[in-house]
């Protein structure tokens, strides 16, 4: 089955304790995304990738660390969270930049305390 | 910069009653306009893509039309499994990525 899959779905965590998000897809997209998603500001793009070795900051990279080694695989990084990066946070990849039919994460909902 | 507003924000209907949802944009050079679903606690999924002004898309009850301004996604008699957010985005010259409207609500009411 094509999807894309988050871990941790949900997390609790303190200011300044280093976390990362996991994501992975096994469609063999060369494009892969991060999203934030919060009331009232809808979903904002934080970093993406067109491919291996290849990431550019989105509207929102502020506080924000990724990295592409593998195709499948883009983790997400908050090297020092603050209670601001407490949102719901969307993987999301594609074949191309351009077709815009992305296919999104079930989600990860993350409070910092 | 691009922008994307959709209206109205949340929308109640009965079952059977058709409607429209607009999303406005402002793109430089558009290269694509896209429909998503999202329903509550899950990622948003993909209904269509609108490349050009006139052009039409069709899945099942929704329909999707593009203008130069704007799009309409028409919904006609909904039923209550239609009932999610709706999210309307476009990616234009200027970026790699979308950009997203914050999307309308809809509730269909048996």
């Amino acid at each position: 089955e094509a999807q894309v899959t988050q871990n941790p779905r949900y997390l609790i965590t303190v200011t300044g304790k280093k976390l990362t998000v996991t994501c992975s897809q096994n469609m063999n997209h060369e494009y892969m995304s991060w999203y934030r998603q919060d009331p009232g500001l809808g979903l904002r793009q934080i970093y993406y990738s067109m491919n291996v070795e290849v990431t550019d900051k989105g509207d929102v990279p502020e506080g924000y660390k990724v990295s592409r080694k593998e195709k499948r695989n883009f983790p997400l990084i908050l090297e020092s969270p603050s209670p601001n990066q407490t949102s719901l946070y969307f993987c999301a990849s594609s074949l191309g930049h351009i077709t815009g039919e992305l296919f999104f994460g079930e989600g990860s909902r993350l409070t910092v305390l | 910069e691009d922008q994307v507003t959709q209206s109205p924000e949340a929308l109640r209907l009965q079952e059977g009653e058709s409607s429209s949802l607009n999303c406005s944009y402002t793109v430089s050079g558009l290269r694509g306009l896209f429909w998503y679903r999202q329903d509550p606690g899950k990622g948003p999924e993909f209904l269509f893509t609108l490349y050009s002004a006139g052009e039409e898309k069709e899945k099942e009850r929704l329909k999707a039309t593009l203008t130069k301004k704007e799009s309409f996604l028409h919904i006609t008699a909904p039923k209550p499994e239609d009932s999610a957010t709706y999210l309307c985005a476009v990616t234009g010259g200027g970026a790699d990525g979308l950009t997203f409207g914050k999307g309308t609500h809809l509730i269909i009411q048996p």
